[in-house]
């Protein structure tokens, strides 16, 4: 089956410095990749929508400067949190489908906490 | 503007129960429904997939149902067990390739 792997799975950094998250499509290549934010004990909202070799797309309210997102090849997309701040502490989680038909339906990785100190 | 709304918002229940969650979404021009599995501090583990032009999905335990017109989906949870106990999240995929996600439903089967 279909299997992303997100790494890390945890991260603590400084205030000011910058993380960066990978998100990969083991077994299958991934033409679009979502990247999602969850705060406690609230659901997924949808941060942004990256397509292999163009530029992501971002939903109302993100920062895009601040959440660089580069999906590079078929199977990686990395997510930089610049300039982190305590705000940005958070569940970050993304997801993966292998084509751009309306049937698949979605492979999400196993998240990675980030908390800013 | 599609909404997903998920109720109960959490439910207790002892081990054995019979059980449902239900999910609702505004907009029933959807191409498929997704229910997903998620534990504390994890990632979200797909558990059943409807499409758009399917009334039901089936697996072990788990079924699924989808009522497009009346906008509702439902998962029926037999013979539940404390294993079961988690955040159920349903998501729809609408007009574009992104998921809108609901509430979540937080279970806990008692022993």
């Amino acid at each position: 089956g279909a299997v992303v792997s997100q790494h890390p799975s945890w991260v603590i950094c400084k205030s000011g410095t910058s993380v960066k998250i990978e998100c990969r499509s083991l077994d299958f290549q991934a033409t679009t990749m979502f990247w999602y934010r969850q705060f406690p004990k609230q659901s997924l909202m949808l941060m942004a929508t990256s397509n292999e070799g163009s530029k992501a797309t971002y939903e109302q309210g993100v920062e895009k400067d601040k959440f660089l997102i580069n999906h590079a090849s078929l199977t990686l997309s990395t997510l930089t949190v610049t300039s982190a701040h305590p705000e940005d502490s958070s569940f970050y989680i993304c997801s993966a489908t292998r084509t751009a038909s309306e049937t698949y339906g979605y492979t999400f990785g196993s998240g990675t906490r980030l908390t800013v100190v | 503007k599609q909404e997903v709304t998920q109720i109960p918002a959490a439910l207790s229940v002892p081990e054995g129960e019979n059980l449902v969650l239900n999910c609702s979404f505004t907009d029933s021009a959807i191409y498929n429904l997704q229910w997903f599995r998620q534990d504390p501090g994890k990632g979200l583990t797909s558990l059943l997939l409807i499409q758009s032009s399917q009334r039901e999905q089936t697996s072990g335990r788990l079924n699924a149902s989808l009522d497009k017109s009346s906008g509702r989906s439902t998962l029926y949870i037999a013979a539940s067990q404390p294993g079961d106990s988690a955040t159920y999240l349903c998501a729809v995929r609408a007009g574009t390739y992104k998921y809108i996600f609901g509430t979540g439903t937080r279970l806990k089967v008692l022993a």
